[in-house]
């Protein structure tokens, strides 16, 4: 059974950072691209960056820049750098794992993670 | 970035209906598109992918269907754990998108 966990949200000062995590267990972990989608309160879902399991990051166009994503193969883990925090950041961050494997695509996401609140306020 | 644009953003529905949500983006992505839903308080699940094709374990009251720009998600006999929100999401580029959702409530 897939099992994806996210850890590292809570409460940061604007201007802050944070670095989320997400353990994964049940599949072939380096076999599959990662992904992070958050969710801001009461609104959708925005995909924000993934990595392939060979570590080729990909960001979203809107939001490059302040985010840096990672992955540990021998932990499988995969993370979510977050610098320069701002209220707009305020979401559910969850993390989810691409349907097919080595297809050099992200493409859909068939688990997820139960999401992490990262919360930005002073 | 490929906008996806659902319609409607709410739809009232009894048990028992027929719900048609739509998708449309603003280039072609050939079949590139997957369907989810969300509960409240709860993470996505991915009901549909390559525009029809369902996931294990999914009802077959749900149907995809489209290709190109414009596609379709069908709730056939609507169940009352089927209320919910809808997403679409495009894979046809290294920047997925989402549609911005349509959330099916109790008439």
């Amino acid at each position: 059974e897939v099992q994806l966990l996210e850890s590292g949200g809570g409460l940061v000062q604007p201007g802050g950072s944070l670095r989320l995590s997400c353990a994964a267990s049940g599949f072939p972990f380096r076999n599959y691209a990662m992904s992070w989608v958050r969710q801001a309160p009461g609104k959708g879902l925005e995909w924000v960056s993934a990595m392939s399991g060979t570590s080729d990051p990909y960001y979203s166009d809107s939001l490059r820049g302040r985010f840096t994503i990672s992955r540990d193969n021998s932990q499988n883990t995969v993370y979510l750098q977050i610098h320069s925090l701002s209220a707009e950041d305020t979401a559910v961050y969850y993390c989810a794992k691409d349907h097919v494997s080595g297809n050099g695509k992200i493409d859909y996401f068939d688990s997820w993670g139960q999401g992490t609140l990262v919360t930005v306020s002073s | 970035d490929i906008q996806m644009t659902q319609s409607p953003s709410s739809v009232s529905a009894s048990v028992g209906d027929r719900v048609t949500i739509t998708c449309r983006a603003s280039q072609d992505i050939s079949t590139w598109l997957a369907w989810y839903q969300q509960k409240p308080g709860k993470a996505p699940k991915l009901l549909i992918s390559a525009a029809s094709s369902l996931q294990g374990g999914v009802p077959s009251r749900f149907g995809g269907s489209g290709s190109g720009t414009d596609f379709t998600l069908t709730i056939s006999n609507l169940q009352p754990e089927d209320f919910a929100t809808y997403y679409c999401q495009q894979a046809n580029t290294l920047s997925p998108t989402f549609g911005q959702g349509t959330k099916v409530e109790i008439k």
